[in-house]
Parts: C-alpha cells; sequence; structure tokens
C-alpha cells in the first residue's frame, strides 16, 4: 500500500522558514517524479514544485521560486520542501504528491499524502 | 497556462446526470485530468489525458475533449459523488489547476 507522510508544518512568522519533510513507503521511491501541492484555507489547489527520481529535473511555480526548494534522498524514502521568506499567503496544507507517468504517455498526480499545515501569522 | 471552470457550483438530485466544463487559455491537446476531493480529504484522480479512466474509478464517471475545451461528466449522480472537482493541465509547467466546480445536493 502506498503510504505518503508529511510532518514539519506548523506556526512560523512572516519572514521565517520552515523545511517539510514526506516519508514515503510502498513504491519504487527512486523512480517517481514527487511534487508538492498546497492549498489554503477553503481555496484550491495550486502546484509548487516537482523534482523528477534522480534530482535532475526540478521546476518551481513562480509564486514559490527563489524562496523555497525542493530535494529528496532516494536512499532514505524522502522528499523534503525547504521555505525561507515566508509570507501569509504561504498559508496552506501542503500536500506531498506521487507524480504518476502513464504508459500512455500521459502524467497526473496520483497518491497524495494528508497534508501539513503551514500558517504564517505574526 | 490558466484554467476556468463552469459552473463554479451546482446543486443536483441523486441520479441527475452532471457536466462540469474546464477551458485552457492555450491548447493542451488532451493533457488534461480531473480530480475530485470530499471535505476533509486529499483529492483524488478521476480521469486522466482528457478521457482515461484511472484503475479503480467508477464508470459513470467519464471525460472527453481536446485542445482548450473538456468536459467530465457524472452519468447517474451517487451521494458519494457530492464533492469539489478540479482539472488540471499536464502539458507543461507551471503545472495548474481550475478553480474548482463544488456539487452540492439539492
Amino acid at each position: 500500500e502506498v503510504q505518503l507522510v508529511e510532518s514539519g508544518g506548523g506556526l512560523v512568522k512572516p519572514g521565517g522558514s520552515l523545511r517539510l519533510s514526506c516519508a514515503a513507503s510502498g513504491f519504487n521511491f527512486s523512480t517517481y517524479s514527487m511534487s508538492w501541492v498546497r492549498q489554503a484555507p477553503g481555496k484550491g489547489l495550486e502546484w509548487v514544485s516537482s523534482i523528477s527520481g534522480n534530482s535532475n529535473f526540478i521546476h518551481y511555480a513562480d509564486s514559490v521560486k527563489g524562496r523555497f526548494s525542493i530535494s529528496r534522498d532516494n536512499a532514505k524514502n524522502s522528499l523534503y520542501l525547504y521555505m525561507d521568506s515566508l509570507r501569509v499567503d504561504d498559508t496552506a496544507l501542503y500536500y506531498c504528491v506521487n507524480y504518476h507517468y502513464d504508459t500512455s504517455g500521459y502524467s497526473f498526480f496520483d497518491y497524495w499524502g494528508q497534508g501539513t499545515l503551514v500558517t504564517v501569522s505574526s | 497556462i490558466q484554467m476556468t471552470q463552469s459552473p463554479s457550483s451546482l446543486s443536483a438530485s441523486v441520479g441527475d446526470r452532471v457536466t462540469i466544463t474546464c477551458r485552457a487559455s492555450q491548447i493542451i491537446n488532451s493533457y488534461l485530468n480531473w480530480y475530485q476531493q470530499k471535505p476533509g480529504e486529499a483529492p483524488k484522480v478521476l480521469i486522466y489525458g482528457a478521457s482515461r479512466l484511472r484503475s479503480g474509478v467508477s464508470s459513470r464517471f467519464s471525460g472527453s475533449g481536446s485542445m482548450t475545451d473538456f468536459t467530465l461528466t457524472i452519468s447517474s449522480l451517487q451521494p458519494e459523488d457530492f464533492a469539489t472537482y478540479y482539472c488540471q493541465q499536464s502539458y507543461g509547467t507551471p503545472l495548474s489547476f481550475g478553480p474548482g466546480t463544488k456539487v452540492e445536493i439539492k
């Protein structure tokens, strides 16, 4: 059974930093791209960042570029998101998501964790 | 790529046929996915590649469309289908979602 368990969320002041972690199990972690997707309270979904299985390809949303850094440790089956210069509008539930490339050539967000809440407030 | 959805919400009865539309701001071929999210839960993929049903998803869900205009259809609405539905383009980064369509009980 695929499991994605996020941790590291919490309350932080504007301008502060936080590191999120995601522990993965139940699939061959190193062969899958992984992503972070966030959802502000009562709002829709926003893609944040993605990283390929070998970490060669990394992408960020414009809203977090230069402030957030995604990384992974395949030996530990873990995904990370380092968030710096946090702003009030970064407040959201952050989901760790497995990104699946189907044999048909299409890709989609497949397995999701339950999320970790980041609250940025003074 | 900007994604829009209509309607933003709808009320329907069990057994109704429900259609949600999604439009992309540029051509994305068939790189369009649909997700269902119930309150307090993580999203779940229903349809990928515009019309491909994800394994394990009920066949009452179907998707159609290409280029810029897409549709999610629920053939006969069931109590467990009351949720918010999001489209998402996988054509290129930055990946983007539609704003969502909330399906409520009439």
